[in-house]
């Protein structure tokens, strides 16, 4: 499985980009690096993924170095409704369809 | 209309009794998953479904016993209930089984069990 390492917290800014990095040094090849956020009380939520390449949609950005062992996660332009906890996720081995939660980091938009 | 949803959502119950959590998608994903987050807040995958067969199951008592009557349904039946059963309990889904890349997995709202 991949492990992942993340801050336990972090503070940011409304308006300004929250930059929220991750470590998956023991990612395999071909695995899948995925973001999810839980706003308090809430079902997990989809925010992007991506394997080797940058990637954006309209939630963020994923920023992925080229050795592949880190990623960050862009909120380009964070609001108060962003604050929730953010999993960078690794899956489970062989692609299976089991995401792998870690601790996450627990994102406070401040005004 | 809902996506995902769970029922019922909050359920209090004393030690030792059986009860059931169910979980109804109107996605038309073939995948269904069950997930327990407990005090700390760790999440953690318990079993998934693809069309009614089970093809994810984590070490878990097997007073958990995961039911799919067809795939847009998933329900969890817990038998002899303890203290340590009480967390949030998500139900999820998705298109495909997994392979890359991971389909995207859609959450419920989540059912708050307390065994007392």
């Amino acid at each position: 499985d991949a492990k992942t390492t993340q801050p336990p917290s972090m503070d940011c800014a409304e308006g300004r980009a929250a930059n929220l990095p991750c470590n998956h040094s023991t990612i395999s090849g071909n695995e899948y690096v995925y973001w999810y956020r839980q706003i308090h009380s809430q079902g997990p939520q989809y925010i992007i993924h991506g394997l080797k390449n940058n990637e954006t949609n309209e939630m963020a950005s994923l920023i992925i170095t080229e050795d592949r062992k880190s990623s960050t996660l862009i909120l380009p332009h964070a609001t108060l409704r962003d604050t929730a906890v953010y999993y960078c996720i690794g899956p489970g081995a062989g692609n299976t369809g089991k995401l792998i939660f870690g601790q996450g980091t627990t994102l406070q938009v401040k005004p | 209309d809902t996506a995902v949803s769970q029922t019922p959502k909050y359920l209090v119950t004393q030690m030792g009794n059986d009860k059931s959590i169910k979980c109804e998608q109107n996605l038309g994903h073939d995948t269904m998953y069950w997930y327990k987050q407990d005090s700390k807040k760790f999440l953690k995958i318990m079993f998934s479904y693809n069309n009614k067969e089970l093809i994810i199951n984590e070490t878990v008592p097997n007073r958990f016993s995961p039911k799919s009557p067809d795939k847009a349904h998933l329900n969890l039946h817990i038998n002899s209930l303890e203290l340590g059963d009480s967390a949030v309990y998500f139900c999820a889904s998705s298109q495909g089984r997994g392979g890359p890349p991971q389909e995207t997995q859609y959450f419920g709202p989540g059912t708050r069990l307390l065994v007392l």
